[in-house]
């Protein structure tokens, strides 16, 4: 059973534009969640993260949002850059971390 | 200077074989961990370690062991490997500081099992 869903597998977005990632959750106890990036070959490596308690954290280029009540969360990325291309997870955490299955992000030039 | 480190990176074996998978960590961190990123790309903690005390314990089968001769290795022994176990398995560290978890990951290792 999934608790942390990210539905898009992929996705392309031109370079300069915005970049929306998308994560669903079930479990509402939850209290943290955070994005993960990964390049080929290499672990993932953390990226940006917001506690239950907020609704936005920003850190430069990137931005992620929480709708607690729609357990949703996003990560934005504006404008996107060649280097974004990379796999994005998706986690959360109760007593352990959750990950997502993972986006796949294209910066087409 | 690598912060998680893993050997191998590629781990190719046949099947009731033995092997292990080192991990090390020079950040200082409290706690390890074991991840396994399947075919379907889940990537699904297995272990979790804290000063060298096994605090998650996932469902893993008894053939898969992990020891923390310190705090700043966790390797993972795997007996009788099976076609099931070839994977992606990443090892992590992180130190837990309020309310925050950061998990730093070594570059994984490749194994597969023929």
């Amino acid at each position: 059973d999934q608790q942390v869903k990210q539905n898009s597998p992929s996705l392309s977005v031109q370079e300069g534009r915005i970049s929306i990632l998308n994560c669903d959750y079930t479990n509402s106890m939850f209290d943290y969640f955070l994005w993960y990036k990964k390049y080929p070959a290499e672990g993932p490596t953390f990226l940006i993260s917001i506690s239950s308690i907020k609704d936005k954290n920003e850190d430069g280029r990137f931005t992620v949002f929480l709708n607690k009540s729609a357990k949703h969360l996003s990560l934005h990325i504006v404008p996107s850059q060649p280097g974004d291309s990379a796999v994005y997870f998706c986690a959360a955490r109760d007593d352990k971390i959750i990950f997502g299955k993972g986006t796949r992000l294209h910066i087409l030039p | 200077d690598t912060a998680v480190s893993q050997t191998p990176k590629y781990l190719v074996t046949q099947m009731g074989n033995d092997k292990s998978i080192k991990c090390e960590q020079n950040l200082g961190h409290d706690t390890m961990y074991w991840y396994k990123q399947d075919s379907k790309k889940f990537l699904k903690i297995m272990f979790s370690y804290n000063n060298k005390e096994l605090i998650i314990n996932e469902t893993v089968p008894n053939r898969f062991s992990p020891k923390s001769p310190d705090k700043a290795h966790l390797n993972l022994h795997i007996n009788s490997l099976e076609l099931g176990d070839s994977a992606v398995y990443f090892c992590a560290s992180s130190q837990v500081a309020g309310n925050t978890d950061t998990q730093y990951f070594g570059p994984g290792t490749r194994l597969t099992v023929l």
